[in-house]
């Protein structure tokens, strides 16, 4: 069965500082897979996604996010951290066939002046 | 575009009560998903709609739990009776059709906080 695991639960890091979210899935066949940002109150709004192709996908608000498929990684990093970064991301991995999401637990970012 | 509607925000019930909680999704988007998200964890589906059919209710707990799809746009879902555990935020997205080529990302609602005391 698929599965994702978010090793930070949370992260904290300084404005203007770089940030990488860490994302492990377990899938048997080759994921779909989703960053998704939710500020405190609000939904999920989708950051970024993977389907197939290159492995370096861009996102909104200038995030990126590298597949590796050696490590079944999908890190979500950003050069800069603002703090209007401040939320907490979720990675998910989507089956195929069924277009079920698995969403991991979370990871909390703070962001400090 | 409008995005997908949830109401009320916020519920607080005392357990044993029944609660309902409505999503309007996206015009056009034929799959609407309802998920629970308790607090420090990620969503969890409850159940996902394509039109007014059920496509996947394998973790809605169906002896308190029910969820309906009118006419394939609206849905309501309804807890009857509410226990301790169900406070969580309710979380309805919606999709284009699924099982066309293209994986369709899902858009999601701001969510219904239920507090059950």
């Amino acid at each position: 069965a698929q599965s994702v695991t978010q090793p930070d639960i949370h992260i904290t890091v300084s404005e203007g500082a770089s940030l990488e979210l860490r994302c492990n899935y377990s899938y048997g066949a080759t994921p779909y897979l989703f960053w998704y940002v939710q500020s405190p109150g609000q939904g999920l709004q989708l950051l970024l996604k993977y389907f197939s192709g290159d492995t370096l996908v861009q996102g909104i608000k200038g995030f990126e996010a590298e597949f590796k498929r050696s490590q079944s990684s999908f890190n979500l990093r950003k050069p800069s951290v603002h703090w209007s970064d401040a939320a907490e991301y979720f990675c998910a991995v989507g089956a195929s066939g069924t277009y079920k999401y698995i969403f991991g637990t979370g990871t909390r970012l703070k962001v400090l002046a | 575009e409008a995005g997908v509607a949830q109401s009320p925000r916020y519920k607080i019930i005392e357990k044993r009560q029944s609660v309902a909680f409505w999503c309007n999704p996206i015009s056009g988007h034929a799959t609407l998903y309802w998920y629970q998200q308790i607090l420090g964890q990620g969503p969890k589906l409850l159940i996902q709609f394509q039109n007014n059919g059920v496509v996947d209710d394998s973790q809605l707990p169906k002896d308190r739990f029910s969820a309906e799809r009118l006419k394939g746009v609206d849905s309501t879902l309804k807890i009857q009776p509410a226990k301790l555990e169900d406070s969580a935020v309710y979380l309805c997205a919606s999709s284009l059709e699924v099982g066309t080529s293209s994986y369709n990302e899902q858009f999601f609602g701001p969510g219904t906080r239920l507090t059950v005391l």
